[in-house]
């Protein structure tokens, strides 16, 4: 079945990076894009921005850009979300997402089961 | 601070219909689809509706949406326990370098 899987839950310090990855299964990677999807503790949802897998293409948010950088790897079918710098607002699960179509302005039909990250001291 | 407004809270008993409104203005709402998700403590968003009033299969027709102007709504019908969750509305808009944004969230609860 068409699924998203990514990986497991991170402990980062302030200034640090990571990364989290999110492996597709059960379509074809390069016919949609994939969205990034975070939310803080108690908060709500936040979009971080997309990368077109065929292309390598992205679009990120404002408040992503300059520490937020959106790959993919097409052999392996997995789309990866670096966050540098990190500060403990960035405090968070992230999720993957991507349309029910090949548009990238179109809802979000299939999630990933979201990554938290901590970032203590 | 998110630009689409919904009311923080929504209840009703088993059996009514419950309906939550979602505010925006003419960047997002008004230019483009409403999305709507329902999210259960500790998992990730489940798309309810998309294209304003499209179900995904799966999706239970007691869950119906609709867009006006640059306003929408989501009802739930024949109100279930299982419904008792969080839902937000989201849109794309175009202020700003395109990028999409979601509603405040309303909890809503089963009495």
């Amino acid at each position: 079945q068409v699924q998203l899987v990514q990986s497991g839950a991170e402990v980062k310090k302030p200034g640090a990076s990571v990364t989290v990855s999110c492996k597709a299964s059960g379509y074809t990677f390069i016919g949609y894009y994939i969205h990034w999807v975070r939310q803080a503790p108690g908060q709500g949802l936040e979009w971080m921005g997309w990368i077109n897998p065929k292309s390598g293409g992205t679009k990120y948010a404002q408040k992503s850009q300059g520490r937020v950088t959106l790959t993919r790897d097409t052999s392996v079918s997995t789309a990866y979300m670096e966050v540098s710098g990190l500060r403990s607002d960035d405090t968070a699960v992230y999720y993957c997402a991507r349309p029910p179509s090949g548009n990238w302005d179109d809802a979000f039909e299939i999630w990933g089961q979201g990554t938290t990250v901590t970032v203590s001291s | 601070q998110s630009v689409l407004t919904q009311p923080p809270s929504a209840s009703g008993t088993p059996g009514q219909r419950v309906t939550i409104s979602c505010s925006g203005s003419r960047s997002n709402i008004g230019n483009y689809y409403v999305s709507w998700y329902q999210q259960l403590p500790g998992t990730a968003p489940k798309l309810l509706i998309y294209r304003n009033h499209q179900r995904p299969s799966g999706v239970p027709d007691r869950f119906s949406g609709s867009k006006s102007g640059t306003s929408a709504s989501l009802a739930i019908s024949g109100l279930r326990s299982e419904d008792e969750a969080e839902y937000y509305c989201a849109a794309w808009d175009d202020s700003l370098n395109d990028h999409y944004v979601f509603g405040t969230g309303t909890q809503v609860t089963v009495l």
